[in-house]
Order: structure tokens, then sequence, then C-alpha cells
């Protein structure tokens, strides 16, 4: 079974600039959430998709941050324009369904740097 | 609300020693907890994990107990191994249906040969 596939695994940009990043999750995942982890520190929660549908963005910048999961399966996150804090990996994640006792499954991550 | 804290790190062991990564949370209710591992360069993978209070998750000679009483959810193994080094996480899932991981900071195991 494939696992959840994110690209790019790096990007480099200078701030105010814009950056987007892919995430495709596991065949059948109805739930995909997107997770921010700066250097140092566990990952948060930035948004959780229930297929195509928002059910927490309550930790999203929605000034600068977007996201979409069109057609419930693959996500986009994009930042516009980049601040040098946003600097982190990008973890993108799914499960089955967004119960309480579900594993979700993690993808490489992107690591993004703002210059 | 809902918060973990680990044991900073690095912790710095020999091959074959035993390992004990501390872990404590706050949560109202009963969450699931969760050790999560980072290898160098790559994603989170579940290593272990406890739905309810007592419960004992075990997975690679990793252990962890879920202690309602203590709040504490530490994750041990009896002799660790160099390519047990990596990024340790515990986590929490609030008992509610969104599916919102807490983690904690992450600490760093270097095992030595």
């Amino acid at each position: 079974e494939a696992g959840v596939a994110q690209s790019p695994r790096y990007k480099i940009i200078e701030k105010r600039q814009s950056v987007a990043f892919w995430c495709n999750p596991i065949s059948g995942h109805a739930t995909l959430y997107w997770y921010q982890q700066i250097l140092g520190q566990g990952p948060k929660l930035l948004i959780q998709f229930q297929n195509n549908g928002v059910v927490d963005d309550s930790q999203l910048p929605k000034d600068r941050f977007s996201a979409e999961r069109l057609k419930g399966v693959d996500s986009t996150l994009k930042i516009q324009p980049a601040k040098l804090e946003d600097s982190a990996v990008y973890l993108c994640a799914s499960s089955p369904r967004a119960a309480t006792r579900e594993t979700q499954y993690f993808g490489p991550g992107t690591r993004l740097l703002v210059l | 609300g809902n918060s973990v804290t680990q044991m900073e790190g690095p912790v710095t062991l020999s091959e074959e020693a035993f390992l004990t990564i501390n872990c404590t949370y706050t949560a109202t209710g009963y969450p699931s907890l969760f050790w999560y591992v980072q290898y160098p360069g790559e994603g989170l993978q579940l290593l272990l994990k406890a739905t309810k209070a007592d419960d004992k998750g075990s997975n690679k000679g990793f252990e962890a107990t879920y202690r309602k009483e203590t709040t504490s959810f530490h994750l041990e193994k009896g002799s660790v191994q160099v390519s047990d080094s990596a990024v340790y996480f515990c986590a929490l899932l609030p008992p509610s249906n969104t599916g919102k991981l807490i983690f904690g900071q992450g600490t760093t195991l270097q095992v030595k040969p």
C-alpha cells in the first residue's frame, strides 16, 4: 500500500514570495491533515479536512495561508506572502476517518526555508 | 486545555542500555495516547498507542503504559540499538471527533555503539 506522498521535499524562497505544497493521501482515506513543525518543536495542526470539507482550521493563519482539497482526494497548502517565521517542515497526514482512536499516517514532509 | 510535556533531550545512551523517555499530559476526559518516531530525513511513524487507562502499547521492543492516576505515558525499551537513534514524540488525541493530535516537543535519542 502506497503511503502519503508530498512534494516538493525541499523549497527555498525569499520572504514575501508565495509557495505551494502538494499532498496525496493514502487511497481511501477520508481525513487529511496539514501540520506545521518548527525546528525543535512538535507538529502543530494547521487544518483538517473530512473528504473535501474543512473540520478544523482554527490554527491556520488565514491572512496568508490557504488550503484546499478538491474532490476529496489530494490537497494543496499555499502561503502567500511568506514570512521568515514560516520556515518549518510541513507535514501531511491522513486517516480513514476522524475518529478518536484512528491512527494518522504521515508523509515525509516538505522542508521550507524562507530567507 | 490539552497539552503534552516530554523530557528534554538529547538523550545519549550506549548500545544495550535501558531507555526511558518521560511523557506527561494534561487533558479533559480520557484521551488516546501515542508515541511517534521520526528517523532522520523521514516523516513521523506511529510507534505505539494506548486508548484507555492501564492499556500497554508495545512495538519493536518499546513499551508504554497509560497511567491515568499520574497522567503519564512513559516510553521504555530494555536494550537500545544504534538504529533506534531518532526523535520521539509523545502525543494525545482528545476525546472528541475532530482527530486533532496534540504533540510534545520531541526528545532526541542518540545511541552510541
